[in-house]
């Protein structure tokens, strides 16, 4: 079983440019969502999806656009990249929404932006 | 204020011994969840709870809904444990996603 699968793991990016992180889960999960971690807090999270068709903001949803064709992928868009987006980045999917099932993570994606 | 808090932040121990992690939070939860992150890796689902106990294999976790607190004991400690140790809510309403301790950074020493 894939479980979780990011990708890339690692992407250096320059000022300005755009990327779009990667985010499949092959367990027909409904919930997915896409946390940022940084030095010294906790993981954050960026965006969220109820299922396909249906987005929202989570706490730091600047700079950030996500999309949810179909109920497999999430990919997470940095429309310009700035050096605060300098972070890992985690997708993670359940089966359930609000902490109510086992969370699966993905394996990150360290992302720097110079 | 933070609605969860761990403690310790740092935690060094020699292989063999008892561990306690714990969690306090401050807000009405769904569920409880303790994720295991180990360096430069990905994270990884240890336990959910929302009541009582829990245990798998030298891993036990606890919960006290009244006090708001839960802990992560880790019996005979071995280096592999050696990780970061997260708690997270898990809240209803709107949001409807985790909020995350910031993680207790455990090394064990052989």
């Amino acid at each position: 079983n894939a479980g979780v699968t990011q990708t890339p793991k690692f992407q250096v990016l320059k000022t300005g440019q755009s990327m779009t992180l990667q985010c499949a889960q092959d367990m027909n999960h409904e919930y997915m969502s896409w946390y940022r971690q940084d030095p010294g807090m906790g993981l954050r999270l960026i965006h969220y999806s109820v299922g396909a068709g249906i987005t929202d903001q989570g706490e730091v949803p600047n700079g950030y656009n996500v999309s949810r064709s179909t109920t497999e992928d999430f990919p997470l868009r940095l429309l310009s990249a700035a050096p605060s987006q300098t972070s890992v980045y985690f997708c993670a999917s359940s089966y359930r929404g609000r902490g109510l099932s086992e969370a699966f993570f993905g394996q990150g994606t360290r992302l720097t932006v110079v | 204020k933070n609605e969860v808090e761990q403690s310790p932040q740092n935690l060094t121990a020699q292989e063999g011994e008892f561990i306690t992690i714990n969690c306090s939070y401050s807000v009405g939860i769904s569920a409880l969840h303790w994720l295991q992150q180990h360096p430069g890796g990905g994270i990884v689902s240890l336990f959910m709870l929302s009541s009582g106990k829990k245990k798998h294999g030298r891993l036990i976790a606890t919960i006290n809904i009244q006090e708001k607190h839960s802990s992560l004991h880790i019996t005979a400690s071995h280096p592999r444990d050696s990780a970061v140790y997260i708690c997270a809510l898990g809240r209803g309403g709107s949001q409807g996603n985790l909020i995350f301790g910031k993680g207790t950074k455990l090394s064990v020493k052989p």
